[in-house]
């Protein structure tokens, strides 16, 4: 089952614009991890907040997280066409070593 | 570091036959998983090792599906018999402690 739901299903942007995809989830974590898929590949680790984080930064990728209301963001800035891609949330469920996937974001990004 | 292999890329094969799926994790990550992605039920976890040994395997949906992994270096995913809608992509994915997963590049399999 989905552990994860992820808002919105799609979006799409011109390049220079920011990303906004947002997940919630529905028990409690070790961490909460976002991944980035390209048409046909595998996923890709993109950052990992654990659970007393709550914003992490890396490169133009900017990761919040409210455990309170069972949910993160993560934000793209300054977009470009290579961003175009599916983007995941995935939870580690608490004292296991379970990664739970979300329901994903297609990005599209326009140049 | 060649990352997560798995093989074959491809699998087609007739509904009834044995398929097995092969996957090199990362050297050093002491954890395997099996992940199957299809556009209707998304991601699921199939099963997960740690230390060679499976610890949860309650996503493998049925009896028909089996996961073994040898050594720390080699892990398969066997349907047998294979059905229509065991097509999907299958994943497999390792890690090493307190880090993200490295995803392969999946096996994509039609059963026709």
């Amino acid at each position: 089952s989905q552990q994860g739901e992820e808002d919105p299903q799609a979006l799409s942007i011109q390049e220079g614009e920011n990303a906004t995809m947002n997940c919630s989830y529905k028990t409690s974590i070790n961490n909460l991890q976002w991944y980035r898929q390209n048409s046909g590949r595998g996923l890709v680790h993109l950052i990992l907040i654990r659970s007393n984080e709550r914003e992490k930064h890396s490169g133009r990728l900017r990761v919040t997280l409210d455990t309170s209301k069972k949910s993160s963001s993560l934000l793209i800035t300054a977009s470009r066409a290579a961003d175009t891609a599916s983007y995941f949330c995935a939870t580690a469920l608490y004292n296991t070593d379970k990664l739970i996937f979300g329901t994903g974001t297609r990005l599209q990004v326009f140049p | 570091d060649a990352g997560v292999i798995q093989s074959p890329r491809h699998e087609v094969t007739e509904m009834g036959q044995e398929v097995t799926l092969r996957c090199k994790p990362i050297s050093g990550h002491d954890y395997l998983f099996w992940y199957r992605q299809t556009m209707m039920r998304g991601l699921e976890l199939l099963i997960y090792f740690n230390n060679n040994v499976p610890i949860d395997d309650s996503g493998m949906p049925e009896d028909r599906f089996s996961a073994k992994m040898p050594n720390a270096s080699f892990s398969t995913l066997k349907i047998q018999p294979s059905e229509p809608r065991d097509s999907a992509v299958y994943f497999c994915a390792s890690r090493g402690q307190g880090r993200g997963y490295t995803f392969g590049s999946g096996t994509r399999l039609t059963v026709v």
